[in-house]
């Protein structure tokens, strides 16, 4: 069973580097088969794709928002991390760890989600 | 890259079908046949419902179905059920091989 849970804090300042970890379970993350990525939404608005990993360390960006994220396996096979630079408070809104396979165009699993303001 | 373009709602009662459009480019839509749709309730976490343009996983109704045309992709909902009353996404894989999601449409049964 496929499981992912995201973590980090809830307020940020404007500037300030935001670092979110997705912890998941029922897969590793050492394939190029398998990804993880992270998608956003704030409040009242519609899903926006960020970043992808896959196990082979093959990564993607939002063009838009290339400059400021950064996507990493984490150090054990069960994390991954996202870190934004120079947030502001645009920036406000519930990030979601997800997964998906290679070979599909679909994000199968979904992490709860993790509200983020950024505030001063 | 731009959001995918979808209506802002649809509107149906119990029973009927309804089919919501997501338009893109060639450069997604219209490149690769990797359009994705998701279901959404307010507070909670996105579904998959449509993979591969017209794919279901598994336990997800055949009520659901997808296609494509060119570079509007389609979900149609048949037999419209109260269940259905939420936000649906449509997604897309692109030729800067990143993903890029619809602007959403909320679907309302009457």
């Amino acid at each position: 069973q496929i499981t992912l849970k995201e973590s980090g804090p809830s307020l940020v300042a404007p500037t300030q580097t935001l670092t979110l970890t997705c912890t998941f379970s029922g897969f590793v993350l050492t394939t190029r088969e398998v990804g993880v990525a992270w998608i956003r939404q704030p409040p009242g608005k519609a899903l926006e794709w960020l970043a992808l990993v896959y196990g082979d360390d093959d990564r993607r960006y939002c063009p838009s928002l290339k400059s400021r994220l950064t996507i990493t396996k984490g150090t054990s096979n069960y994390q991954v991390v996202l870190t934004m630079a120079s947030v502001d408070p645009v920036d406000t809104a519930t990030y979601y760890c997800t997964h998906k396979y290679r070979d599909s165009s679909g994000y199968g699993y979904w992490g709860l989600g993790h509200l983020v303001t950024v505030s001063p | 890259q731009s959001a995918l373009t979808q209506p802002a709602s649809v509107s149906g009662s119990p029973g009927q079908s309804i089919t919501i459009s997501c338009t893109g480019t060639s450069s997604d839509v219209g490149g690769y046949d990797y359009v994705a749709w998701y279901q959404q309730y307010p507070g909670e976490a996105p579904k998959l419902i449509i993979y591969n343009v017209d794919s279901r996983p598994s336990g997800v109704s055949r009520r659901f179905s997808g296609s494509k045309s060119g570079s509007t992709a389609s979900l149609t909902i048949s037999g419209l059920q109260l269940a259905d009353d939420a936000d649906y996404y449509c997604s897309s894989y692109t030729s800067r091989t990143t993903h890029v999601f619809g602007t959403g449409t909320k679907v309302t049964v009457l």
